[in-house]
């Protein structure tokens, strides 16, 4: 079955640290570019940060610049989002989202993991 | 950034009647590869977002033929032919031709 499987999320402090992964099957992961979108409790969709297929080329909200960190392991069929210096705004359920082959459409989507930074 | 701007908020919608949702962006979407990368998701309450429609006006694979979109530039419209009870939910436009990615604030559809 083609899916996104995420995992990680939970509670946090504020400044504290987690790590989310999102775990590809069902197809074949080193081709495609992927994505971290998230979305607030009873918010809209913001986009996150964005991978390319080799890794080459990296992107980042402007909101998570130089507090997170995404990558990936082909061996692994992982796609990772390291989330450093949490803020309560921070709190939001994260969807990991394959981009379309050759293009730019989010075509594919995990069901999503609640991160959630309170003291 | 981008901003994108969608209307109405809210669109009550009786059962078998049409809609239409419209998506306006600050600037052109149209990329330096001459594609114009708007696309169109729904979610589901408790869902995550499914794509439905790509490019503009190229549905999705599996979705419905009485969804369609179209546009260009900077103005987009979602219509739905005939709503079914299966189409509540919010709506999305999306543009993924510069980055940062931008949402839509989003529609939600209801029946009425």
């Amino acid at each position: 079955e083609v899916q996104l499987v995420e995992s990680g999320g939970g509670l946090v402090q504020p400044g504290g640290s987690l790590r989310l992964s999102c775990t590809a099957s069902g197809f074949s992961f080193t081709m495609h570019s992927m994505n971290w979108v998230r979305q607030a409790p009873g918010k809209g969709l913001e986009w996150v940060s964005y991978i390319s297929s080799s890794s080459s080329t990296r992107y980042y909200a402007d909101s998570v610049k130089g507090r997170f960190t995404i990558s990936r392991d082909s061996a692994k069929n992982a796609l990772y989002l390291q989330m450093n210096s949490l803020r309560g705004e921070d709190t939001a359920v994260y969807y990991c989202a394959r981009d379309r082959y050759g293009d730019h459409d989010f075509d594919l989507w995990g069901q999503g993991t609640l991160v959630t930074v309170s003291s | 950034d981008i901003v994108m701007t969608q209307t109405p908020v809210s669109s009550p919608v009786a059962l078998g009647q049409p809609a239409s949702i419209s998506c306006t962006s600050s600037q052109s979407l149209v990329h330096s590869d001459g594609n114009t990368y708007l696309s169109w998701l729904h979610q589901r309450p408790g869902q995550p977002p499914r794509l439905l429609v790509y490019k503009i006006s190229n549905r999705f694979s599996g979705v419905p033929d009485r969804f369609s979109g179209s546009g260009a530039g900077t103005h987009f419209t979602l219509r739905i032919s005939r709503v079914e009870a299966e189409d509540v939910g919010v709506y999305y436009c999306m543009q993924a031709t510069q980055f940062p990615h931008t949402f839509g604030q989003g529609t939600k559809l209801e029946i009425k």
